[in-house]
């Protein structure tokens, strides 16, 4: 099993640039989710999803979207990058009640 | 997700000495979790404590849920330079959980 799997692992983007943070798992896990960390930070929820076709706003959603159209897939979209979105991406799933979660191994995001 | 405050914000200790980081609510928890993120990388599941009053112990690591489910510590004893992270307790909602800014332990060789 290779888990929770991100990619790409680092991307620079210029301001009002687009681009899709990618985001797979292997467990069939329902839940999964997508965080965002800043430096020194916790993490904030953007987006969840608790199964195919259902997706839910968290936290700070703002210039985000996502889209879940098979278990296996949660891919972050990001429409006109700003400087503020420079982040680390975290992309994680759950596969039920009981156990936590599994994270990739995130997606550093600079904004230029 | 239920707010949970994560005490203390830094801690830097000597290799060999004992850490202690304390997770408080406000209100009753069903369950709480534990995660450790090595810097530069991703958080890590490490216990998830359920019942009233639970103690696990994974090696050095001993992990307690107040009586009350109110609170949680998470205790190190003769910290190594591997222990190097920072440790959350998320808040638990409906299936999401809330990260705080965790516990960053330095280790000193």
């Amino acid at each position: 099993n290779a888990g929770v799997t991100q990619t790409p692992k680092f991307r620079i983007l210029k301001i009002g640039q687009s681009m899709t943070l990618q985001c797979t798992q292997d467990m069939n896990h329902n839940y999964m989710y997508w965080y965002r960390q800043d430096p020194g930070m916790g993490l904030k929820l953007i987006y969840y999803s608790v199964g195919a076709g259902i997706t839910d706003k968290g936290e700070v959603p703002n210039g985000y979207n996502v889209s879940r159209s098979t278990t296996e897939d949660f891919p972050l979209r990001l429409e006109l990058a700003a400087p503020s979105q420079t982040s680390v991406y975290f992309c994680a799933s759950l596969g039920g009640i009981g156990v936590g979660y599994t994270f990739g191994s995130g997606t550093r995001l600079t904004v230029v | 997700g239920q707010q949970v405050m994560q005490i203390p914000q830094y801690q830097h200790v000597q290799e060999g000495e004992d850490f202690t980081t304390y997770c408080n609510s406000s209100t009753t928890l069903s369950n709480i979790q534990w995660y450790k993120q090595r810097p530069g990388g991703h958080p890590v599941f490490l216990i998830q404590l359920v019942k009233s009053g639970e103690v696990k112990k994974q090696k050095r690591l001993t992990f307690q849920f107040g009586e009350a489910k109110k609170n949680s510590s998470l205790h190190i004893t003769a910290t190594q330079t591997t222990d190097v992270g920072t440790y959350f307790c998320p808040g638990a909602g409906s299936y999401q959980l809330t990260f705080g800014k965790g516990t960053k332990l330095s280790v000193i060789p």
